[in-house]
Parts: C-alpha cells; structure tokens; sequence
C-alpha cells in the first residue's frame, strides 16, 4: 500500500528553535491532516487542511496544503518542551458524501527532541 | 470527550499463541480501523470496518483477521503469533458524516511475542 514520505525522519533542536517538516505523495490527496503522538500515547490531531493551498494556524503551529495536492508542511515556531513527540501526516482522498472511502494513508513520521 | 480505549496497554504473548486485541469506542462512530506502528514505517493500516459485520482489508491484512459484532466494538485477532507481529497496535474511529475526516485514536497496546 501507498505509504507518504515525511521528512525529515527525526529533528534535535534547542528550545526556542523553529521547526519545518514536510510530507510529499505520488497521489493526489483532498484533504491533509496533521497528527501528534505524544509518548506512551495515540496520535492527536493538531490541523486539517481541506483546499489545496490553504495555510491554516493553531497557536504556535502553521500547516498548508501544497498547491499540487501531492505535499504538505507543518511549521512549529518558537518550540517549547511539551512539543517534544512523533508528527505524523497523513492524507484522505475521499471526497465528501462519499462514503466508504474515509481512509487515512499516514506518513513515516518525524521524531521531533528538544535538546537541553 | 471522545473515547476510544484498547484492552491492554502492554501483551507479552508466546510464538504460535492466538491473541486477541479489543477496541471499544464511545462515539457511535461507523468507521473502525486497526493500525500498526513501527520505528520508520509509521502507521499502517491492517483492516477497517465501515458497519457492523462488515471488514475490509487494509494494507497489510496478513496473518491477521477482525471481527465487528457490535457497532461498538473493534477486535484484532491473531491466529497464530508470530516475532514479527511484535509491535505497538493503535485502534482508532471516525464517522463518515465527519467532514473532517477525523480518526480518534485509542492509546495502544505494545504487543511482544517471543
């Protein structure tokens, strides 16, 4: 099955740093979605992102919905402990009313470490 | 609050035994998934459920099989465990009149087989 290509695979930065991760595909995706799995815990969405080109914030976080439908990017500014986890992408092609087809293909995931 | 649970957090299970991982949500949610979690291979979906009764396959459905009985309840099963089943197993739900496409999570079970 189709698997998403995330990058980078993990991330060691200092407090304060900003952080970028990206997410391509071969496919065309409808909708991106942006997950975080804090540890010893299941994945928590953070974004969603439903137009292509759409650039979409919640707090310190910024995703966007690139203008091809094959790629996203999450952008955390100013990191803090607590942001410490694994980002995960993930993509949906279904389109609304369509039923039967809400499946989630996710990406490889970025291991994100703050660095005393 | 949403909620989806898993029966274990933590499975120690020996070669050959047949294992059984429940998921139970609370959201009357339609869409059930079962997925594994490796170290680079991120999150990859073994079977869903779109109704009671119904299972599809996923993307990598072998050596393991579902069953939905209830709209409720999600299981993951085994038949015959093998090392390489070894990993953390993540439940999750989600409703197809959700224009989010939202998946709630459950906290996953660790799963060793030795």
């Amino acid at each position: 099955g189709q698997q998403l290509n995330q990058s980078p695979q993990s991330m060691f930065i200092q407090e304060g740093e900003d952080v970028s991760m990206n997410c391509t595909s071969s496919s065309i995706f409808n909708t991106w979605l942006w997950y975080k799995q804090d540890p010893g815990e299941g994945p928590v969405l953070l974004i969603a992102l439903y137009k292509a080109g759409e650039l979409t914030s919640n707090g310190r976080l910024t995703a966007q919905f690139g203008i091809t439908r094959k790629d996203s990017f999450l952008n955390i500014s100013a990191s803090i402990p607590s942001d410490v986890g694994i980002y995960f992408c993930a993509g949906c092609s279904a389109r609304l009313l369509n039923f039967g087809n809400e499946k989630l293909t996710f990406g490889t995931g970025t291991r994100l470490t703050i660095i005393p | 609050d949403v909620k989806v649970t898993q029966s274990s957090r933590y499975l120690v299970k020996r070669t050959g035994e047949k294992v059984f991982l429940e998921c139970v949500q609370d959201m009357d949610h339609e869409n059930m998934f079962w997925y594994r979690q490796d170290p680079g291979l991120g999150l990859r979906l073994i079977y869903f459920s779109y109704d009671v009764k119904m299972k599809e396959k996923g993307d990598i459905p072998e050596g393991y099989s579902v069953s939905r009985e209830k709209k409720e309840r999600f299981s993951l099963i085994l038949e015959s465990a093998s090392t390489n089943q070894t990993s953390m197993y993540l439940c999750a739900s989600s409703s197809p009149r959700d224009s989010s496409y939202e998946q709630y999570f459950g906290p996953g079970t660790r799963l060793t087989v030795t």
